[in-house]
């Protein structure tokens, strides 16, 4: 089951421009992170951000998370054509003695020249 | 070494045919995952495996069997699928199952899989 809604679905800008990706998620978690994904192949971590954390920094990365409306936002500034990937919000909850990571439905990010 | 290794890259299989998919890593992790993805559609959790014992499974049918022999390796035999079970399969790992300190995962480049 899907965890996490992402919005939008798809966004297009231009390269240099700012990119923001937003994420909805409906139980307690543990923490929340943010993956990329290139071409259907495998994930790569991006930023990891613990419940008890507002905000994150990591090169032109920017995660926020809000635990009270259930919502996180990915910033990614001054995009480049090479950031074009999709990518997931996944929320990890500790049950039943393991981390269940589950993955919202994810932004296609599209940066052009 | 911050690497997972899955094998095959590939794999086309008969729906009578019985396959398995290999799994490795050496970062000394001990939880395991498998997921399903279809495409443009989020990888969907498959198993869980913490310290080698199977901790969630996501009712997944039984013509898909998980097997962790030992910390560093996870298979996922396959047997009887159906057309509709043609998708990526992702093997991932992680440190600290079951923690409040459990970090990132980290990611294979999966295993695509036809069913004919």
């Amino acid at each position: 089951s899907q965890q996490g809604e992402e919005d939008p679905q798809a966004l297009s800008i231009q390269e240099g421009e700012n990119a923001t990706m937003n994420c909805s998620y409906k139980t307690s978690i543990n923490n929340l992170q943010w993956y990329r994904q290139n071409s259907g192949r495998g994930l790569v971590h991006l930023i990891l951000i613990r419940s008890n954390e507002r905000e994150k920094h990591s090169g032109r990365l920017r995660v926020t998370l809000d635990t009270s409306k259930k919502s996180s936002s990915l910033l990614i500034t001054a995009s480049r054509a090479a950031d074009t990937a999709s990518y997931f919000c996944a929320t990890d909850a500790i049950t039943g003695g393991g981390n269940k990571l589950t993955f919202g439905t994810g932004t296609q990010l599209k940066v052009e020249l | 070494d911050t690497e997972v290794t899955q094998t095959p890259k590939h794999l086309v299989m008969g729906m009578t045919n019985k396959k398995s998919l290999k799994c490795e890593q050496h970062m000394g992790h001990r939880a395991m995952y498998w997921y399903k993805q279809k495409a443009k559609k989020p990888p969907e959790l498959m198993f869980v495996y913490s310290y080698e014992k199977l901790s969630i499974n996501e009712s997944v049918p039984s013509r898909f069997s998980p097997e962790c022999p030992n910390s560093s390796l996870l298979n996922l035999h396959l047997h009887a699928l159906q057309p509709e079970d043609s998708a990526l399969y992702l093997c991932a790992s992680s440190p600290y199952p079951g923690t409040a300190d459990h970090t990132e995962a980290f990611f294979g480049q999966g295993t695509r899989l036809t069913v004919v």
